[in-house]
């Protein structure tokens, strides 16, 4: 099925690190969420992102909507163990309400 | 407010026989959202319910199918179970168009 290209795959950060990772797509979309997912459970939604160039902030973390519009930012900063777990983007394309989902980032923390 | 849940949590099936996993929508949401995660993989999405009637449909075949209940609750039912089929259920819920939200899942194994 299609997913969306997300990078990178993993990484491994030294606690209070700050994480950068993105999100493309060869199409543009209306809306990019952000989702953290834990192992055996649902995602859980982060950031919501409505408009181009929109820079979002929750807590230590801060999400862009590409001025592209088909591309999307996901900045942790001071990363803390907890902040493991994989992280999905998601984005709906104009005239549909289907989320498509990236391939996901799998975040690992060293304290 | 009431957050998303699904029913069952864990569920154990062979080969060619059907299932029906359930989803209570977060309060004051009419629309849900069906998704089909591997393991290793983002959430692949199955099919949308919106005011009981299917709304858009993802790359399955016609033995994915669903209902929607007057109280937006949902069931996905798959006939004919293969062992591809072996996944997480992700349920969730929205107001139309509008960001989704995740029930915790149904993992389903399919022996």
């Amino acid at each position: 099925g299609q997913q969306l290209n997300q990078s990178p795959q993993s990484m491994f950060i030294q606690e209070g690190e700050d994480v950068s990772m993105n999100c493309t797509s060869s199409s543009i979309f209306n809306t990019w969420l952000w989702y953290k997912q834990d192992p055996g459970e649902g995602p859980v939604l982060l950031i919501a992102l409505y408009k181009a160039g929109e820079l979002t902030s929750n807590g230590r973390l801060t999400a862009q909507f590409g001025i592209t519009r088909k591309d999307s930012f996901l900045n942790i900063s001071a990363s803390i163990p907890s902040d493991v777990g994989i992280y999905f983007c998601a984005g709906q394309g104009p005239g549909t309400y289907k989320y498509i989902f990236g391939t996901g980032t799998r975040l690992k923390v060293l304290a | 407010e009431t957050g998303v849940t699904q029913s069952p949590t864990h569920l154990i099936k062979t080969r060619g026989q059907q299932v029906t996993l359930r989803c209570s929508s977060q309060s004051g949401h009419n629309t849900v959202s069906w998704y089909q995660q591997a393991l290793g993989q983002g959430p692949q999405f199955i099919f949308q319910y919106y005011r009981e009637e299917e709304n858009g449909r993802g790359n399955f075949p016609p033995r994915f199918s669903g209902l929607q209940f007057p109280n937006y609750s949902s069931e996905l039912n798959v006939n004919a179970l293969e062992l591809d089929d072996s996944a997480l259920y992700l349920c969730a819920s929205s107001s139309r168009g509008e960001t989704q939200y995740f029930g915790p899942g149904t993992r389903l194994l399919v022996l």
